[in-house]
């Protein structure tokens, strides 16, 4: 069974600074991708970043990239400047390989602060 | 774009009664849409996916009997929580994949449902 593992419940940041979030996980699999959602206080999931297992560049999305290793299996989310907005919860998550319908498996959530 | 809608945002129901939340997707067919549930300070648990003209497939522990659900077109899913308990009271949140990628979930903004 597969594994979702986010070991920051919470994270603070100053504004304008770069945080890392962390992400590991867990597939014998060789194709599985890994996406990051935001999901601020009203509840809505913003959609980040993607990143295949057979990517051979990091993905970058304006001030968010993905730190993929996949020896170690993680993939760290960077959110470079924070702005204040940034504060929301963050979740990481992997497609099931070998289902239709793309079906994802969250972790448990990093609740990120900026503060000013 | 991507956009899914959901209807209602939020509802407040009496014990016993039956809720039904849409969930749409406004400017993309969706091949497959996903149901899940959250708790507060928690994951997104996924209930059920389900494809367009077909029966859904509930996660297991998820009564089929209890949370029923269709999806009659490539634009729109429903979920009705039947017999609401307090119990059941809850954020639901569904999501939407293109027809023509499966890998990118995209997320409507959730219905928070409240059983007295």
């Amino acid at each position: 069974a597969q594994k979702i593992t986010q070991t920051q419940p919470g994270m603070f940041v100053q504004e304008k600074e770069a945080v890392t979030l962390d992400c590991t996980y867990d597939t014998s699999d060789p194709s599985y991708g890994l996406f990051w959602y935001k999901q601020p206080s009203s509840g809505e999931m913003i959609f980040l970043i993607y990143q295949g297992s057979y990517d051979q560049q990091n993905a970058t999305e304006g001030r968010y990239s993905l730190n993929f290793q996949k020896a170690r299996k993680s993939a760290n989310l960077v959110i470079s400047a924070s702005q204040l907005g940034d504060s929301a919860m963050y979740f990481c998550a992997m497609r099931e390989p070998g289902t239709s319908g793309s079906r994802l498996t969250f972790g448990e959530g990093t609740q990120l602060t900026v503060n000013p | 774009g991507a956009v899914v809608s959901q209807h209602p945002s939020w509802v407040i129901c009496k014990s016993g009664t039956s809720v039904k939340i849409e969930c749409r997707s406004l400017d993309f067919q969706a091949t497959t849409m996903f149901w899940y549930r959250q708790f507060p300070k928690q994951s997104l648990m996924l209930m059920a996916t389900s494809n367009e003209g077909s029966k859904a497939t509930y996660e297991q522990g998820v009564e089929k009997d209890k949370f029923l659900i269709n999806h009659a077109s490539l634009t729109l899913s429903t979920l009705t929580v039947t017999s609401a308990h307090p119990e059941d009271s809850s954020f639901y949140i569904c999501s939407a994949s293109k027809r023509e990628s499966t890998d990118t979930q995209y997320f409507g903004p959730g219905t928070r449902l409240t059983v007295l």
